[in-house]
């Protein structure tokens, strides 16, 4: 069964920035593409940001384009988000989720549990 | 950026009823179309994909269907743990996209 670990979630405030992390395990991490998607308290969900198995190509929600950047180490079988100027919007559980292919597809087949992000002063 | 719309918000039923989920997708003809359940506390877990392909351990009494702009998901006999947010979500194009959900609700 696959597994997905994010970590790093917690307070920041305004204008500073978090990294969040997540741990996959169960299946051949460097061949899949993996994507992050959001979900803001009592709402609905947001796509985020994807890469591709070798890292090759990245895509982004325009809400966090010059703000958030995706990153993987494949040979830890991690994926990152760091995230900066972070706004009050941005506020929200962030779940890792697997793509179905090695190239950004947005088939979305397998989410972590998430991990909060909240903006506050 | 593509919109989905889902209807109704909120599906009020008894266990043993049928539901019957809609998904409109907005401007374009969409193939690649996905549905998730989310319950209360928990992550989304795929239900199906590619419009009416089943995911692994989607139970039988789902079903789901349609093509281009308007798509379904029907729950034949709805069972307790069937209550939960539904979702449908479109990977025809970047930047994929999530209906707002649908409810079912006892």
């Amino acid at each position: 069964e696959v597994q997905l670990f994010e970590s790093g979630g917690g307070l920041v405030q305004p204008g500073g920035s978090l990294r969040l992390s997540c741990a996959a395990s169960e299946f051949t991490f460097s061949d899949y593409a993996m994507t992050w998607v959001r979900q803001a308290p009592g709402k609905g969900l947001e796509w985020v940001s994807s890469i591709s198995a070798g890292s090759d190509a990245t895509s982004y929600a325009g809400s966090v384009k010059g703000r958030f950047t995706i990153s993987r180490d494949n040979s830890k079988n991690m994926m990152y988000l760091q995230m900066n100027s972070l706004r009050a919007g941005d506020t929200a559980v962030y779940y890792c989720v697997r793509d179905g292919a090695r190239y950004i597809s947005g088939l979305i087949d397998n989410w972590g549990q998430g991990t909060l992000v909240t903006v506050s002063s | 950026e593509i919109v989905l719309t889902q209807s109704p918000g909120t599906l009020s039923l008894s266990p043993g009823q049928r539901a019957t989920l809609f998904c409109r997708v907005s401007q374009t003809s969409i193939s690649y179309l996905s549905w998730f359940q989310q319950k209360p506390g928990q992550a989304p877990r795929l239900l199906f994909y590619g419009a009416s392909r089943r995911a692994t351990g989607s139970p039988d009494r789902f079903s789901a269907s349609g093509s281009g702009t308007d798509f379904t998901l029907s729950i034949t006999r709805l069972e307790p743990e069937d209550f939960a947010m539904y979702y449908c979500q479109q990977y025809e194009t970047s930047p994929w996209t999530f209906g707002q959900g649908t409810k079912v609700e006892i």
